[in-house]
This record gives structure tokens, C-alpha cells and sequence, in this order.
């Protein structure tokens, strides 16, 4: 099986400028969670979906949405980037609603400038 | 804050076991002990969970004490390929948070 797919892997966004990340997740896998990852913070959990529905959610502010689609695809947005949105965007997928055996894409590496 | 504290570095020899601490003193009944390790500019890969029985895989072992206070993750015959950030985590399902990890070194 192919694994967690995310794209774009690289991206330079400005200072209030707004970014939409995507997520393929593992064919069969319902469940997709997205995570941020700082060299302060370190990883940290933003949400996660199943079947459509956000069943999870990180203390993240309002800026940070995400959805997901009926073929389990996901996308996470940020409005307003910050410089310190900056980070490794990682998303990871489950077959399994309440499981945290979760398999990882590559991640996004976004930079605000 | 993390439910769990992990030594920050360890080092071990290769070939030989690698044994990975975790304290998570405040667990609860319905928490399991999930363990991740990421490469250095990879994505997290899963390695292993239980809730309070030892568990084993083709990757790793996992070691839960009686009183479910703290574990061990061993690698039986680490390689080179094994040196990672090893992270520890406990969860019920509401959220999960990760804390700094161990960063393991295997030296040839």
C-alpha cells in the first residue's frame, strides 16, 4: 500500500497570507490527524477527523481548521499566518477511530516570512 | 504538559539491547502507552502500544510495571538504523501530547 501522502512537502508563505496543506491518507483509513512540529514546542496535536466529522481537537487557535472529505482525504488551513506558524506539518493516519497506531506522511515544511 | 518524563539521551552500543525508560506516574485506568520513534527529517513512525500486558513485534518490546507507573521500550538488537528520537505517550483517546522524547544514539 502506498502511504500518507502530503503536499506540497515545501512552502514560503508572508505574514497574513492563509495556506491550505493536503493529506492522503492510507487507503482504507478513515482517521486522519494533523500535527505541528517546532523546535520549541515540538509536536504538537492539532485535530483529528473520521468520516468526516473533527472528533479531536489541540489547543490550537481559531486560525487552524481542517476537514476532511468523504474519500477520507484531508486538508488543514492556516489564516493570518504568524511567524511562528512556521513549522513541519505532519499528518498522520489510523483505521481506527480511538487508536493512536497512526501511520505519518513526510510532512509539510512551511516558513512565514 | 506531558503525562510522561523520558531520560533526554541515551547511548547504546550496537548490537546490543537498547532499553528505553518512560515514567508516566499519573496514568489513568483507561490510558494506554503508545511508543514513536522519528529519523531525524522524518515523519514519526509507530512502533508500539499496550495498556498494562508486556507487549512484543517484529520491531520492539514493550514493558509495563505491575502498577502501570512506568515502562520500557527495548530494541533487542539495536543497529544504526535505530538511532531516533524515541517518544513516549500516553493517551485516552481525547488528545494525545508528546513530550521532548529520548534521543537515542547507536554507536558502532
Amino acid at each position: 500500500k502506498a502511504g500518507v501522502t502530503q503536499t506540497p512537502r515545501y512552502l514560503i508563505k508572508t505574514r497574513g497570507q492563509q495556506v491550505t496543506l493536503s493529506c492522503s491518507p492510507i487507503s482504507g483509513h478513515r482517521s486522519v490527524s494533523w500535527y505541528q512540529q517546532t523546535p520549541g514546542q515540538g509536536l504538537q496535536f492539532l485535530f483529528e477527523y473520521f468520516s468526516e466529522t473533527q472528533r479531536n481537537k489541540g489547543n490550537f487557535p481559531g486560525r487552524f481548521s481542517g476537514r476532511q472529505f468523504s474519500n477520507s482525504r484531508s486538508e488543514m488551513n492556516v489564516s493570518t499566518l504568524e511567524l511562528g506558524d512556521s513549522a513541519l506539518y505532519l499528518c498522520a493516519s489510523s483505521n481506527r477511530i480511538n487508536s493512536y497506531e497512526q501511520y505519518f506522511g513526510p510532512g509539510t515544511r512551511l516558513t512565514v516570512t | 504538559d506531558a503525562k510522561t518524563t523520558q531520560p533526554p539521551s541515551m547511548d547504546c552500543a550496537e548490537g546490543r539491547a537498547a532499553n528505553l525508560p518512560c515514567n508516566h506516574s499519573t496514568i489513568s485506568g483507561n490510558e494506554y502507552v503508545y511508543w514513536y520513534r522519528q529519523i531525524h527529517s522524518q515523519g514519526p513512525q509507530y512502533i508500539i502500544h499496550g495498556l498494562k500486558n508486556n507487549e512484543t513485534n517484529e520491531m520492539a518490546s514493550l514493558i509495563i510495571t505491575e502498577d502501570r507507573k512506568s515502562s520500557t521500550l527495548i530494541l533487542p538488537h539495536a543497529t544504526l538504523r535505530d538511532t531516533a528520537v524515541y517518544y513516549c505517550i500516553v493517551t485516552s483517546y481525547d488528545k494525545v501530547i508528546f513530550g521532548p522524547g529520548t534521543s537515542l544514539s547507536v554507536i558502532p
